[in-house]
């Protein structure tokens, strides 16, 4: 399958602050996804991305899509507690009916 | 209308053991898929359909059986369950391919095997 690394692994942060969480692929993507999830929940989708270089904001959280296709952050500003979770990108290449997850980074929140 | 349902949520088998983790979706969706969730490896794609009578293989589809006889449903079989298969499985459907848009996840299957 494809490689996808996602880094950090886990990120801690404190209320109020910012922080940016990076998905790499080893490959050229078709567009790539973002995923929430709650702990002891399921994965919920938050974003789609196809085109090169693109930038889409979802209230406090921006996504962009790297100018190569390759790579991809999740920036979230102004953290809060409900930000708490892990993080999935999700990558879609060749095959439109495979979808690889990187590991996820997991996000604990200092009030 | 109820989305993604799986069953059961929990599960404790033996080494050796079978069982089937049953999906079913009510939004008509022609994609399925069956994820399975371990600590610091993200979602691994084990088998999916696009549609009834459809299925192939995903990432680690080794040990797992699937069939889509219908739309809606899609149980996932273990047919001899070993302890490497302890888990959380996810059921996940979309309608389009599951690279084309978004994926609607089930609650999960927490397995355990003994």
């Amino acid at each position: 399958g494809q490689q996808v690394m996602q880094i950090p692994q886990y990120q801690h942060v404190q209320e109020g602050e910012d922080f940016t969480t990076y998905c790499n692929s080893s490959t050229t993507l078709s567009n790539i996804q973002w995923y929430k999830q709650r702990p002891g929940g399921h994965p919920v989708f938050l974003i789609q991305l196809v085109k090169s270089g693109e930038v889409k904001k979802q209230k406090r959280l921006t996504f962009q899509f790297g100018e190569a296709k390759k790579n991809s952050s999740l920036h979230i500003t102004a953290t809060q507690t409900t930000d708490v979770g892990t993080y999935f990108c999700a990558l879609g290449g060749s095959n439109d009916y495979k979808l690889s997850f990187g590991a996820g980074t997991t996000v604990t929140v200092r009030a | 209308n109820a989305g993604v349902t799986q069953t059961p949520k929990f599960q404790v088998l033996k080494t050796g053991q079978s069982m089937t983790l049953q999906c079913a979706q009510d939004m008509n969706h022609e994609y399925m898929s069956w994820y399975r969730q371990d600590p610091g490896m993200g979602l691994r794609l084990i088998h999916y359909s696009v549609g009834a009578g459809i299925t192939d293989q995903g990432e680690v589809p080794n040990g797992y059986n699937v069939s889509r006889s219908t739309t809606e449903d899609f149980p996932l079989r273990l047919l001899s369950a070993a302890p490497s298969q302890t888990s959380v499985y996810f059921c996940a459907s979309s309608y389009y391919g599951g690279a084309a848009g978004e994926l609607f996840f089930g609650e999960g299957s927490r397995l355990t095997v003994l």
